[in-house]
């Protein structure tokens, strides 16, 4: 069973601060890493695809680390902004014959306060 | 391009009635699979399609939950009939390719709600 684990489940900062979440998933038969970021009733929103150690990922004020030997991702959010309130998601793909699937985090919550 | 629709956004049923749910992928995506959050717990996976045939039905939590994918296009999941645990969000999620570092689409989801 694979068990992707999230830190910490929620989160309040002030608007400019920056901040940053773990994602912890089983380091064997890795494939990929994903982060999603998704408000309530919209599509999540794929932010990083990572596949290969030490991949670091960037999008803007966000940024993706990626450390398959141990086993975790960090996304970081620079000058946090309102906008960037939502539910953070990863979610791990591991090989097998299941290599499709992805196995999710429960989340973190994000709240930017102006 | 349109991206992973879904069809309701929400449904209200009554326990034992049954609901079917729609998601039509990304044009060309040959896969196509659905999830299921059940409130405050994790994403968890239903099942995988490639084209029409399912390739992995593992998350699929029993014979209530039928879903097809007649011709390979769109994706039907039904649930019959519904029970008050059978509620949450179910999200469809397509892609063109299955490995490597291959984004997964998603839709916006179909809140299903069983009193």
């Amino acid at each position: 069973i694979l068990n992707v684990e999230q830190s910490p489940q929620s989160l309040h900062v002030q608007e400019g601060d920056s901040t940053n979440f773990t994602c912890s998933f089983p380091s064997s038969n890795f494939y990929a890493l994903h982060w999603y970021r998704w408000e309530t009733a919209k599509s999540p929103e794929a932010l990083f695809v990572m596949t290969l150690n030490g991949d670091e990922k960037k999008k803007g004020r966000i940024s993706a680390t990626l450390n398959t030997k141990e086993g975790y991702s960090y996304l970081y959010i620079k000058g946090s902004q309102p906008e960037d309130s939502a539910t953070y998601l990863c979610a791990c793909r591991s090989g097998g014959t299941s290599y499709g699937k992805l196995t999710f985090g429960q989340g973190t919550i994000l709240t930017v306060h102006p | 391009e349109a991206g992973v629709t879904q069809f309701p956004s929400h449904s209200v049923i009554e326990k034992g009635q049954t609901v079917t749910l729609r998601c039509d992928p990304i044009s060309g995506h040959d896969n196509l699979y659905w999830y299921r959050r059940v409130m405050g717990k994790e994403i968890k996976f239903l099942l995988h399609f490639v084209k029409e045939s399912k390739q992995d039905e593992s998350g699929m939590p029993n014979n209530r939950f039928l879903a097809e994918r007649t011709g390979g296009t769109y994706s039907t999941l039904k649930v019959q009939p519904a029970e008050l645990e059978d509620s949450g969000v179910y999200f469809c999620a397509s892609s063109q390719f299955r490995g490597g570092n291959t984004e997964a689409f998603f839709g916006q989801g179909t809140r299903l709600t069983v009193v």
